[in-house]
């Protein structure tokens, strides 16, 4: 149990184009995901919270017009890369929070993202 | 605030030797305590956790932890590695009111030398 699903697994994009990854709890509610980014031979960096029919929470530093975040459904969230630069090229990992057991997220095997 | 401070960035150790993984935290209000592992261009997958009760807790494959509260401390360890044990180690510290995000540390690599 406590499966969380990301697609794609790898994209590559042309800079200046717009990107969606997916994030799927796929035996469990969400009320609660969570956005990663981590750089080569780094610590998860905390992107936003993304809550169930709310906006998502951003951590400072983040744009959240570059990084949009829809978590539209208790088992989806999708978090957008809006005209991509090479300088947005990272692995995005995602989390999902049971909605059950509160203190514990589950995790996502990542998005590498290459912008070209 | 919370902090988690992992000192070690590489550990290299040889196989079937045993290791320990050290992780500080500071936190202001009683957190919960995670280790996660992270194999190469893979997710993170939760190794073990400190909610409550016993202090030491065990993974399924042999690792361990235990949560010192006097040393802020949640130190991970194995009596003995094998290779397929290397990868990417994280502590990760989360308040307990249940709605907050975790903070991780910086990472360890654990390297298993044949």
């Amino acid at each position: 149990g406590a499966v969380v699903s990301q697609h794609p697994s790898r994209v590559i994009c042309k800079s200046g184009t717009s990107v969606k990854i997916e994030c799927r709890s796929l035996d469990f509610q969400a009320t609660t995901m969570f956005w990663y980014r981590q750089f080569p031979k780094k610590s998860l960096m905390l992107m936003a919270t993304s809550n169930e029919g709310s906006k998502a929470t951003y951590e400072q530093g983040v744009e959240k017009d570059k990084f949009l975040i829809n978590h539209a459904s208790l088992t989806l969230s999708t978090l957008t890369v809006t005209s991509a630069h090479p300088e947005d090229s990272s692995f995005y990992i995602c989390s999902a929070r049971d909605q059950g057991r509160s203190y514990e997220q589950y995790f996502g095997p990542g998005t590498r993202l290459t912008v070209t | 605030a919370q902090s988690v401070t992992q000192l070690d960035s590489q550990v290299p150790v040889f196989e079937e030797a045993p290791v320990e993984l050290r992780c500080n935290y500071s936190s202001s209000v009683s957190v919960y305590l995670f280790w996660y592992v992270q194999y190469p261009n893979q997710g993170l997958q939760l190794l073990l956790k400190y909610l409550s009760g016993s202090t030491l807790v065990e993974s399924i494959n042999g690792f361990e932890a235990e949560f010192n509260k006097s040393q802020t401390s949640f130190h991970l360890r194995k009596p003995s590695v094998h290779i397929s044990d290397t990868a990417e180690y994280f502590c990760a510290v989360g308040g307990t009111f249940g709605n907050e995000k975790l903070t991780f540390g910086t990472g360890t690599r654990l390297t298993i030398i044949p």
